[in-house]
């Protein structure tokens, strides 16, 4: 079973649609999350971290379950610059992050 | 916020040379760093971890002597890909970790990434 997995996607919405992402992590001892977005050949970059009481940022929604291991975005009311990959991170404690495969996301006009 | 800066953006290199990657912590000391690998479609892959004043940590499968970190300053770790042949074609991202008490994680901030093409 890989460490971090993500829903295999790519998702294709219209804009406006509210879309979720789920991601499933093994390592019970992971410490941090995060959800980070890489659009097409760029590096990737901090979406929002996620705790454990759940937290938003605009149309951005990150919720961390620690006993099912699962972490979740919801992005509402999608625009077309919402289009991009979106990588579910975690962070074992004293280890190295480690990167989800990633979800693609295309908004539609 | 801390930046992260990664050069060159670009290479395009013939089969059998050596190319060097810089990635440098702009307003943050940075005591290790992390390469990664992107084939494309593909999810980032661990290289390396880079430590400063250390060898370099390497994943399993990555060869060491043909991936050379160094990391002599808080604030620079560079990648050299020896010998470099098509298939390593690659985007190679550095990124370093800001600091927080209490062994959490801080943010990690990536460079801009470094688009390799062997020819």
């Amino acid at each position: 079973r890989k460490e971090v997995e993500q829903d295999p996607g790519p998702f294709n919405v219209p804009e406006g649609a509210t879309v979720a992402f789920n991601c499933t992590y093994s390592n019970s001892a992971s410490q941090s999350f995060f959800w980070y977005r890489q659009d097409c050949r760029k590096e990737p970059k901090l979406l929002m971290s996620v705790y454990s009481s759940g937290n938003e940022d605009g149309r951005f929604t990150a919720q961390l379950n620690r006993a099912s291991q699962y972490i979740s975005l919801l992005i509402r009311d999608s625009k077309l610059s919402d289009s991009a990959t979106y990588l579910c991170v975690v962070n074992p404690y004293g280890q190295n992050f480690v990167f989800g495969p990633g979800t693609r996301l295309s908004v539609l006009p | 916020g801390a930046v992260v800066s990664q050069h060159p953006s670009w290479v395009i290199c013939k089969s059998g040379t050596s190319v060097k990657i810089e990635c440098r912590s702009l307003d943050f000391q940075a005591t290790t760093m992390f390469w990664y690998r992107q084939f494309p479609k593909q999810s980032l892959m661990l290289m390396a971890t880079s430590n400063e004043g250390s060898k370099a940590t390497y994943e399993q499968g990555v060869e060491k002597d043909k991936f050379l970190i160094n990391h002599a300053s808080l604030t620079l770790s560079t990648l050299t890909v020896t010998s470099a042949h098509p298939e390593d074609s690659s985007f190679y991202i550095c990124s370093a970790r800001s600091g927080l008490a209490g062994g959490l994680a801080g943010e990690l901030f990536f460079g801009e990434g470094s688009r390799l093409t062997v020819l």
